[in-house]
């Protein structure tokens, strides 16, 4: 079956470092990866979208990579602050408006 | 403001009791999504719908019903046959074809006791 890892400890960094979160993905061949941010009691919001035949995405201080050979997805915060605190989805999908399959989410702290 | 409202946000019922999750969306989009996260655990998708009148098991489907009589609405019933109800309900949308990011609903959290 379709399985997803992410890290499954928290993640602490310290402020202005660069964090780095895996996903890692076996038995799924996706067309897209997504990565959402989850703040405690909210819904998820959409960060960033990769497609299979790209190998890196940036949005501002945000930027995705996507190995299709190793399937893993490595999602960094550059300058990280504080306000990055939260829990970090990765989704993948195999195309189309099927539903994403999700990982467990990686809980990231960013300490003063 | 275009977005995606959940009601409501807390929602008790004793077991045995059918309840009716509320989503809706005026963001135009024609895919609807229903998802359940329990403690520490990844969203599960329960059923999605790609246009009116049409609907798919996601792979938790048990237990649960929906209907989409309109674009905007897709509720979500618990019925009394689902083991383990309790759970924060997550509802989304987004466009259909390839590659669109989903928007989410702010939740409702379900305590059944």
């Amino acid at each position: 079956s379709q399985k997803i890892e992410q890290n499954s400890e928290a993640l602490n960094i310290q402020e202005g470092k660069t964090a780095t979160l895996t996903c890692n993905y076996t038995n799924y061949s996706p067309a897209y990866l997504q990565w959402y941010r989850q703040d405690p009691g909210r819904g998820p919001v959409f960060l960033l979208l990769i497609r299979e035949n790209e190998k890196e995405k940036r949005k501002e201080r945000l930027k995705v990579t996507f190995d299709t050979t190793l399937k893993q997805s490595l999602f960094h915060i550059t300058a990280s602050q504080p306000a990055d605190s939260a829990t970090y989805l990765c989704a993948l999908s195999g195309g189309g408006a099927d539903g994403l399959t999700f990982g467990k989410g990686t809980h990231l702290i960013i300490q003063p | 403001d275009g977005g995606i409202t959940q009601s409501p946000k807390y929602l008790f019922r004793k077991e045995g009791q059918n309840v009716t999750l509320s989503c809706e969306q005026n963001l135009n989009h024609d895919a609807m999504y229903w998802y359940r996260q329990d403690p520490g655990q990844g969203l599960r998708l329960i059923y999605y719908s790609q246009i009116v009148n049409d609907f798919q098991k996601g792979d938790i489907a048990e237990g649960y019903s929906v209907s989409r009589e309109k674009k905007e609405s897709f509720p979500l019933t618990v019925t009394s046959a689902q083991k383990n109800p309790t759970a924060f309900y997550l509802c989304a949308s987004s466009y259909t074809g390839e590659g669109y990011e989903q928007y989410f609903g702010p939740g409702t959290r379900l305590t059944v006791t």
